[in-house]
């Protein structure tokens, strides 16, 4: 049961390059989040999506963007990548939820990115 | 301006310690939640507490949710090793659909 899994787990970038991250799950889920994590600071969410075809900014969304082409699928785009980017990334899904049903956030094991 | 603020950031102790991690807040949340993390893997949820006042067990941890939904606790009885990680809060607004907010973590040190 392979839940959340991220591609790549490791890549270093020169500043100004581009790159795309993909995150596929397995659960039919409908929602789907793209987060970082730098030390201190928990993670930060960077746009979700509700649905196939449907996305949202979050909380950092500036020199991000994403897609949701396919329901099992949320890729996230750097397009001119930035040193202030270095950091590790996590891709979760949930189920739909009835309203306040608190349905648990499912996260892949990340990808950890460097800009140089 | 965090949200949710988790105490203390760092915590090491000796194997048998009992401790409490704290996450505070000033917004009402319709939930919280307590997720574990280890080195290079992603989080895991440990519980859900959604009605003020509410207590989980699970084995030696101990989640509490405050009586006006604001801020919990986590408290671990007699630690072990096997504790060690970073452990963050989540809290869900009412307002915030399916989103999450997260503190900024206790990073967990059980040493032998």
């Amino acid at each position: 049961n392979a839940g959340v899994t991220q591609t790549p787990k490791f890549r270093v970038l020169k500043t100004g390059q581009s790159m795309t991250l993909l995150c596929a799950q397995d659960m039919n889920h409908e929602y789907m989040y793209w987060y970082r994590q730098d030390p201190g600071m928990g993670l930060r969410l960077i746009h979700y999506s509700v649905g196939e075809g449907t996305t949202a900014k979050g909380e950092v969304p500036d020199g991000y963007n994403v897609s949701r082409l396919k329901k099992q699928n949320f890729l996230l785009g750097l397009e001119s990548a930035a040193p202030s980017q270095t950091s590790v990334y996590f891709c979760a899904s949930s189920s739909y939820k009835a309203r306040y049903s608190n349905q648990p956030q499912h996260f892949g094991d990340g990808t950890r990115l460097s800009i140089l | 301006t965090q949200l949710l603020e988790q105490s203390p950031q760092f915590l090491s102790i000796q194997e048998g310690e009992n401790l409490t991690v704290y996450c505070n807040s000033s917004s009402v949340f319709s939930s919280l939640q307590w997720y574990r993390q280890e080195p290079g893997e992603g989080p895991v949820l440990l519980v859900t507490v959604v009605t003020g006042g509410e207590v989980k067990k699970l084995k030696r941890l101990t989640f509490q949710f405050g009586d006006a939904r604001k801020d919990s606790s986590l408290h671990i009885t007699a630690a072990q090793p096997g504790d060690t990680g970073l452990y963050l809060c989540a809290g869900e607004r009412e307002t915030s659909g399916s989103r999450l907010t997260f503190g900024e973590g206790t990073q967990l040190t059980v040493n032998p």
